[in-house]
């Protein structure tokens, strides 16, 4: 079974530009969860997808956003990038299910997106 | 408030030493699954338990969940320099969503 895949592997963008990544998850998994990782730090929650729709969001302003299209693959955007967006961003793939928890994410390698 | 919160946040030790990790919360689950990330990847899944006072072995690495499934810790034996990275605990209570922890950040000297 194929993992998850991120492209592109690695970014560099100008401030101001805006910049738009890809994830395709594991075959079957209907949830797409994304997370900016900036260095030394934990996972930073951005949101999540589930059957095209966003059912939760982290604490990001509305430069950023995302979609997930009726093959669970998922788009997430950055607008007016700033320096500060600088990060590894990391998609996970999961069988989540509202009601029924206890499932495990799996992670694709990430984009390394660099603001200049 | 952070759901999961590590321990310790940072440790450097030598290789050889043996380690525990922490992650802890005052909410109970039914599940917990411990993630390992290299610098630049993504995180890889080790393991998951799910029963109070289990106790899982991964070859060096010894997984416990608490009693009370409110906490869990990471034991690593003879840790290498392979070991470094950054370990993550989590938990998906509802369905929804993945809560991680604040993580621990090992650094193995050779």
């Amino acid at each position: 079974k194929a993992g998850v895949t991120q492209t592109p592997r690695y970014l560099i963008k100008t401030r101001g530009q805006q910049v738009t990544l890809s994830c395709s998850p594991i075959s079957g998994h209907r949830s797409v969860s994304w997370y900016q990782q900036t260095p030394g730090q934990g996972l930073q929650f951005l949101f999540e997808y589930f059957s095209e729709t966003q059912r939760n969001k982290g604490n990001f302003p509305g430069r950023f956003s995302g979609r997930q299209f009726s093959n669970s693959r998922s788009e997430m955007n950055v607008s007016t990038l700033e320096l500060g967006d600088s990060a590894l961003y990391l998609c996970a793939s999961s069988s989540l299910v509202t009601g029924r928890g206890n499932t495990e994410a799996f992670f694709g390698q990430g984009t390394r997106l660099t603001v200049v | 408030t952070q759901l999961l919160e590590q321990s310790p946040q940072f440790l450097s030790i030598q290789e050889g030493e043996n380690l525990t990790v922490y992650c802890n919360s005052s909410s109970v689950f039914s599940s917990l699954q411990w993630y390992r990330q290299e610098p630049g990847e993504g995180p890889v899944l080790l393991v998951t338990v799910v029963t109070g006072g289990e106790v899982k072995k991964l070859k060096r690495l010894t997984f416990q969940f608490g009693d009370a499934r409110k906490d869990s810790s990471l034991h690593i034996t003879a840790a290498q320099p392979g070991d470094t990275g950054l370990s993550l605990c989590a938990a998906d209570p509802t369905g929804n969503q993945f809560y991680f922890g604040t993580g621990t950040s090992l650094t193995v000297i050779p």
